[in-house]
């Protein structure tokens, strides 16, 4: 069966790099979406992507942040100058069309230093 | 704005028994969807169930049911013959079903731990 994978799955960085985190949707899955995970919290909602354009962001999403899709096939989440706070597990989800079920890759967890 | 409310933070089964997750929610909206997501220890989340709201039966999916109840907006999970792998974070989750948009908007969880 099909899978969303991501990658990496651990990194620790120091506080103010840059990080980059991939993620490879399901094949013939159009639009995409990363969630954030505080550990001990909930999920929550950062960005949905689709035709190569952010369609919605949370107020988490600020300019420190972007989506893109560089290669037609890798949908990836960079945070330019990593905080402490910016520690957490990112999961990327991906569907075939907007209204279906979204499916989780296994996470990326960061840690910031 | 959707919210998600699940006020079982932790509950326990015993191995082969049933125990059922609550969750309530919050909406203006009359098309929408509702998940139930299950989170091991391997921090992945995993779709258990999905429910339309249009769909006024209650989805099943093997050992696991859902208890719907548009009125009072609820959406309870209930897990038959309960198995150690069954042991994990469960997650309550929203989703709009008409128009754009369509992200989950998860609630707190609850972890479920299975007793042998």
């Amino acid at each position: 069966e099909p899978e969303v994978t991501q990658t990496p799955s651990h990194q620790v960085t120091q506080m103010g790099q840059e990080v980059i985190l991939r993620c490879v949707p399901i094949s013939n899955h159009l639009y995409f979406y990363w969630y954030r995970q505080i550990l001990g919290q909930k999920v929550e909602f950062l960005v949905s992507f689709y035709n190569n354009e952010i369609s919605e962001k949370s107020e988490i999403f600020d300019d420190q942040f972007s989506v893109e899709r560089p290669d037609g096939s890798n949908f990836t989440l960079k945070i330019r100058s990593t905080k402490l706070e910016d520690s957490a597990m990112y999961f990327c989800a991906t569907a075939r069309q907007e209204q279906e079920t979204q499916y989780f890759g296994p996470g990326t967890r960061l840690l910031v230093l | 704005a959707q919210t998600v409310t699940q006020s079982q933070p932790e509950m326990s089964v015993q191995e082969a028994e049933t125990v059922t997750l609550s969750c309530t929610y919050d909406t203006s909206e009359s098309d929408y969807y509702l998940f139930w997501y299950k989170q091991p220890p391997s921090r992945q989340m995993i779709l258990v169930i999905r429910q339309e709201a249009y769909k006024q039966q209650n989805a099943t999916e093997n050992r696991f049911s859902v208890n719907f109840q548009k009125a009072a907006k609820s959406f309870s999970l209930k897990i038959s013959d309960s198995q150690l792998g069954d042991a994990a974070m469960y997650f309550c989750a929203y989703r709009r079903g008409g128009g754009s948009n369509y992200k989950l908007t998860f609630g707190k969880g609850t972890l479920l731990t299975v007793n042998p």
